[in-house]
């Protein structure tokens, strides 16, 4: 079993729609989870970052972490195409995720249609 | 967030020749970089730890004599994929962890090799 399962998809929706991205995970001493975007031929770039369970609300992204079914999700509210693109979980057990040990999934291809 | 630059963005060369990767910390003093490498439809993997003034810290599958680290300063760190061939293609992303922040990361580099 891979440390982190991650859906590669593609996800196609309409433009507006909610989106739901999700990880599953292995290792309970991950504490640390990010959610990364990255366009075509570009480096990973921060969306939403929580420590152990809960939730976070950024604009229209939400960020769920459920420590106990080992298993966290990004939620995109009214889906705009420059939402298009790859969607990384990745997660840590180091502090604040700067130690090097940061496990990353396969990437789920997010296709948003006007 | 911590602004990462990464240079070249593509490079391409025949096969059995040396690459040099540079990786620049714009708006914080990095101790500590990372490499990561990424195949297609792949996660990304760390490959290294870059340390300033001292050796790099290897992960485990990583030939430390192919993939030569050098991090002189507190803003640069440098990856050489020395004798390179057509299986070190990839795309090959640097990143920092400011202090209790995640990682941030380049816009990495895709090298092809002939």
């Amino acid at each position: 079993q891979k440390e982190v399962e991650q859906d590669p998809g593609p996800l196609s929706v309409p433009e507006g729609a909610i989106v739901s991205l999700n990880c599953t995970y292995s290792n309970s001493a991950f504490q640390y989870f990010m959610w990364y975007r990255q366009y075509s031929r570009k480096g990973p770039e921060l969306l939403m970052y929580t420590y152990s369970s809960g939730n976070k609300e950024d604009g229209r992204f939400t960020a769920q972490v459920d420590k106990s079914s080992k298993y966290i999700s990004l939620f995109i509210r009214d889906s705009q195409p420059s939402d298009s693109a790859t969607y990384l979980c990745a997660m840590s057990a180091g502090y604040g995720g700067s130690q090097g040990n940061l496990i990353f999934g396969k990437g789920t291809k997010l296709s948003v249609k006007p | 967030g911590a602004v990462v630059s990464q240079h070249p963005s593509w490079v391409i060369c025949k096969s059995g020749t040396s690459v040099k990767i540079e990786c620049r910390s714009l708006d914080f003093q990095a101790t500590t970089m990372f490499w990561y490498r990424q195949f297609p439809k792949q996660s990304l993997m760390l490959m290294a730890t870059s340390n300033e003034g001292s050796k790099a810290t290897y992960e485990q599958g990583v030939e430390k004599d192919k993939f030569l680290i050098n991090h002189a300063s507190l803003t640069l760190s440098t990856l050489t994929v020395t004798s390179a061939h057509p299986e070190d293609s990839s795309f090959y992303i640097c990143s920092i962890g400011p202090g209790n922040q995640p990682q941030h990361f380049g816009d990495g580099t895709r090298l092809s090799i002939l």
